[in-house]
């Protein structure tokens, strides 16, 4: 089945700590990515997206992401992580046949401790 | 910009009532999505409109689950009757229009959390 992963559920880091949250997807062809964060009590909201043009992609707040064709997978990176990046971190897809609805992975739970 | 708004936030109800969620998009956005996240789960699409116009419902539980958007603004989801297993999170959220590059984001709205007994 059609599909994306997340392959951390939790990830604990203290701050200061480079982060890395892994995203692999299974549909074929084109696709659309997107990462999107919520904080706690908070809406999700878009982190960053990736089309087409240069595979690695800038978001807000540091983030950035590393579209690897090859391997299917779109992970997430921020060099050093603070407090304030404690949130839940969804991957999502939108294959280029669909309504554009997002497809999204479990999410990874990211607490940075002090 | 005001954001998506939802309501209510909360709503607790025993199985097999009914209850409604209701969704206003950011004015302008011609698309609406509802999606359905249970606890430990990313959102999951259940409908997706294009002004009033029924795009994608095709993971929507039509035997219990119904959506419409009068007049392509406000949209309301129905739950009737409710199972225990509809407990979740109701994401409502908009984009102008998905088809156009730089347009397609999607906002999310707060979400309704619902409890069923």
């Amino acid at each position: 089945a059609q599909s994306v992963s997340q392959h951390n559920h939790h990830v604990i880091l203290s701050e200061a700590a480079s982060l890395e949250l892994g995203c692999n997807y299974s549909y074929g062809g084109t696709v659309n990515l997107f990462w999107y964060v919520q904080y706690p009590g908070q809406h999700l909201q878009l982190l960053l997206k990736y089309f087409s043009g240069d595979p690695l992609v800038k978001g807000i707040k540091g983030f950035e992401a590393e579209f690897i064709k090859s391997k299917f997978s779109f992970n997430l990176r921020k060099p050093s992580v603070q407090w304030s990046d404690t949130a839940e971190y969804f991957c999502a897809v939108i294959p280029s046949n669909s309504g554009y609805a997002l497809n999204f992975g479990k999410g990874t739970s990211l607490l940075v401790t002090p | 910009e005001a954001g998506v708004a939802q309501s209510p936030r909360y709503k607790i109800i025993e199985k097999r009532q009914s209850v409604a969620f209701w969704c206003n998009p950011i004015s302008g956005h011609a698309t609406l999505y509802w999606y359905q996240q249970i606890l430990g789960q990313g959102p999951k699409l259940l409908i997706q409109f294009q002004n009033n116009g029924v795009v994608d419902d095709s993971q929507l539980p039509k035997d219990r689950f119904s959506a419409e958007r009068l007049k392509g603004v406000d949209s309301t989801l129905k739950i009737q009757p409710a199972k225990l297993e509809d407990s979740a999170v109701y994401l409502c959220a908009s984009s102008l229009d998905p088809r156009d590059r730089g347009q397609e984001t999607q906002y999310f709205g707060p979400g309704t959390r619902l409890l069923v007994l």
